[in-house]
């Protein structure tokens, strides 16, 4: 069954600091793999998505994540954070085949302080 | 274009009445989820519709919940003889059925509130 960790509940940053979010995942076969943001009171938004190809992939908003097949990682990165950016940060795996559906992580919060 | 729209964004309801929420996706995409989105359980897989073929039951937590999708556009999730535990944020997606490798798109939300 696939799963994913997100390891850190909470984290802090000043703003315009750099910003790392974890990520590991286990799945059986190649993942497809997707980091999505949630503000207080709204839907999930895409930021990015990795199929293959390019172990680095960028996203909107200004961030860039990277897949490490060793790891099993899919870390998001952004190199100076905004206000804007506080939000909920969610990992998730979906399935190559059959339903595509996605399994999450449980999330990660990030508080930005000025 | 418009994005995945729910209704209603809140419900409040009784212990043991029905509930129904609704869905409706981004025009022309063929597949259509619900997850279940609550603070012990985290965003969870519910059920599964694409195109015409028998949908994917395997995440409902009970026989008390269902769901079908009407005319493979709209689709009503009902949950009967609710609990608190249903107390929930219940989020639906659409994807587009083309080729693989489509995202989902979420929409807002309905927020349920068993008392």
């Amino acid at each position: 069954a696939q799963s994913v960790t997100q390891p850190d509940i909470h984290i802090t940053v000043s703003e315009g600091a750099s910003l790392e979010l974890r990520c590991n995942y286990s799945y059986g076969a190649t993942p497809y793999l997707f980091w999505y943001v949630q503000s207080p009171g709204q839907g999930l938004q895409l930021l990015l998505k990795y199929f293959s190809g390019d172990t680095l992939v960028q996203g909107i908003k200004g961030f860039e994540a990277e897949f490490k097949r060793s790891q099993s990682s899919f870390n998001l990165r952004k190199p100076s954070v905004h206000w804007s950016d506080a939000a909920e940060y969610f990992c998730a795996v979906g399935a190559a085949f059959g339903n595509e559906k996605l399994t999450f992580g449980t999330g990660t919060r990030l508080t930005i302080i000025p | 274009g418009a994005g995945v729209s729910q209704s209603p964004s809140n419900k409040v309801t009784e212990k043991g009445k029905d509930v129904e929420l609704r869905c409706d996706p981004i025009s022309g995409h063929t597949a259509l989820y619900w997850y279940r989105q609550s603070l012990g359980q985290g965003l969870e897989f519910l059920i599964y519709f694409q195109g015409n073929s028998a949908p994917d039951k395997s995440g409902l937590p009970s026989d008390r919940f269902s769901a079908e999708r009407t005319g493979g556009s709209v689709s009503t999730l009902t949950i009967q003889r609710t609990q608190q535990e249903d107390s929930a944020v219940y989020l639906c997606a659409s994807r587009g059925g083309g080729a693989r490798q489509e995202t989902q798109y979420f929409g807002p939300g309905t927020r349920l509130l068993v008392l």
